[in-house]
């Protein structure tokens, strides 16, 4: 059974502070991951892709991926409330291109 | 900036009633997912659909379960028979032209059984 695990939180940060969301993925075939945000209700929103062991920044936010230990983070910096959502953590295995989803973390920013 | 749309957005229903769910995918996608989270809980893997047939299906994604490309624009899911423990949202999502590349997630329908 592949599995992708998140600490489902809540992560609490003070606004401006640096929110770390951590996630560990069990497919040693994976190849792609990917992190969505979502708001309560609504669907999951993009965030990053990344495909190779290393960093990848775009704005605040930045991917890391360690595929010898499996693993994946979001760094956010400068954390605004309006980042407050659930973090999703999802991984594909490019065979069929399914996504395997982990729980997800609730981040919660307090002004 | 090309979306993924859904019909309906909510869509109550009696146990045992069929139900359709529709989705348009980004026009130039190829690959076709439905995806759906009950309340509370993550989200599931359902099925995968390219090239005009079924790539993938989960556990979940039984006989009651079929998907289609009627027409060459929308997407739809069909359960022949709701349960109650169908409710839940149901999300659609394409990607591009190659497998693995990030999937576009629509609004999604909130199905509710009673």
């Amino acid at each position: 059974q592949k599995e992708v695990e998140q600490n489902s939180g809540p992560l609490s940060v003070p606004e401006g502070a640096i929110a770390s969301l951590n996630c560990t993925y069990s497919d040693r075939g994976s190849q792609s991951f990917f992190w969505y945000r979502q708001y309560s209700g609504k669907s999951p929103e993009l965030i990053m892709s990344i495909y190779s062991n290393g960093d990848k920044e775009d704005g605040r936010f930045t991917a890391q991926l360690n595929k010898a230990s499996q693993y994946v983070s979001l760094l956010i910096r400068d954390s605004q409330p309006s980042d407050s959502a659930t973090y999703l953590c999802a991984v594909s295995d490019n065979q069929g291109g399914k996504l395997i989803f982990g729980q997800g973390t609730e981040l919660s920013v307090k002004p | 900036e090309p979306e993924v749309t859904q019909t309906p957005s909510h869509q109550v229903t009696q146990m045992g009633q069929e139900v359709i769910l529709r989705c348009v995918p980004i026009s130039n996608h190829l690959y076709f997912y439905w995806y759906r989270q009950i309340l509370g809980q993550k989200v599931e893997f359902l099925v995968s659909f390219y090239n005009n047939e079924i790539s993938e299906k989960s556990e979940i994604f039984d006989d009651q379960f079929s998907v289609e490309r009627p027409d060459g624009s929308n997407f739809t899911l069909k359960i022949r028979s709701t349960k109650l423990e169908d409710s839940a949202m149901y999300f659609c999502a394409s990607s591009g032209r190659l497998v693995g590349e990030t999937q576009y997630f629509g609004p999604g329908t909130r199905l509710l059984v009673l």
